[in-house]
């Protein structure tokens, strides 16, 4: 039972590159999100979907662009990533149910030189 | 909007019984999480409450007010192991998201 799979775990990447994080869940949930978590920041997201797709913007978009092809995969891609892009990012599935709870990935640690 | 608020730091002892406190400003209010977070790992589900009163799950309990904007998160009987981030969230009018606190960070102390 794997959950929530994020894909690659760490990475570092030189001002300007660019990369696409992975997001598998097989959980069958229509909502998945894409968080970033600063320290003393908390939990941010960035943007989010709730089907196949189809993706909206959350709280902070800009440098970042999804996709959802597939129900089961999320994509988090960044065009050309900045120092300020440094930060752990955690993707999450839900049902979608108002009381059902979010289940996250174990994280993608990327730095941004 | 919304806004959550939560203590930023606590420190409590082991066998003891700690309240962290959670406040939220919003627009609309369709629930409460609790999630759990060990340093370095994913945040997982403790708890959730959508009506006013206390939700009881073993060790730890969760409670809320829906008219003062209130939450806490009870934690009996601490243990080494619940030394970890708390995160106070709350699902926004529309059902879709889910805003979350910036957390509160717990040391248990032998």
């Amino acid at each position: 039972n794997a959950g929530v799979t994020q894909t690659p775990k760490f990475r570092v990447l030189k001002t300007g590159q660019s990369m696409t994080l992975l997001c598998a869940q097989d959980m069958n949930h229509e909502y998945m999100y894409w968080y970033r978590q600063d320290p003393g920041m908390g939990l941010r997201l960035i943007h989010y979907s709730v089907g196949e797709g189809t993706t909206a913007k959350g709280e902070v978009p800009d440098g970042y662009n999804v996709s959802r092809l597939k129900k089961q995969n999320f994509l988090l891609g960044l065009e050309s990533a900045a120092p300020s892009q440094t930060s752990v990012y955690f993707c999450a599935s839900s049902s979608g149910q108002l009381n059902q709870p979010q289940h996250f990935g174990d994280g993608t640690r990327l730095s941004i030189l | 909007g919304q806004n959550i608020d939560q203590p930023t730091e606590m420190t409590a002892t082991e066998g003891a019984i700690v309240q962290i406190n959670c406040t939220y400003q919003t627009s609309g209010f369709n629930g409460l999480f609790w999630y759990q977070q060990h340093a370095g790992e994913a945040p997982t589900f403790l708890s959730y409450n959508v009506l006013d009163g206390l939700e009881e799950k073993g060790r730890f309990s969760s409670f809320l007010s829906r008219s003062k904007g209130y939450s806490y998160l009870l934690l009996k009987e601490l243990q080494m192991k619940d030394s970890a981030s708390y995160l106070c969230a709350v699902r926004d009018p529309g059902g879709f998201k889910t805003i979350f606190g910036a957390g509160t960070r717990l040391f248990v102390k032998a």
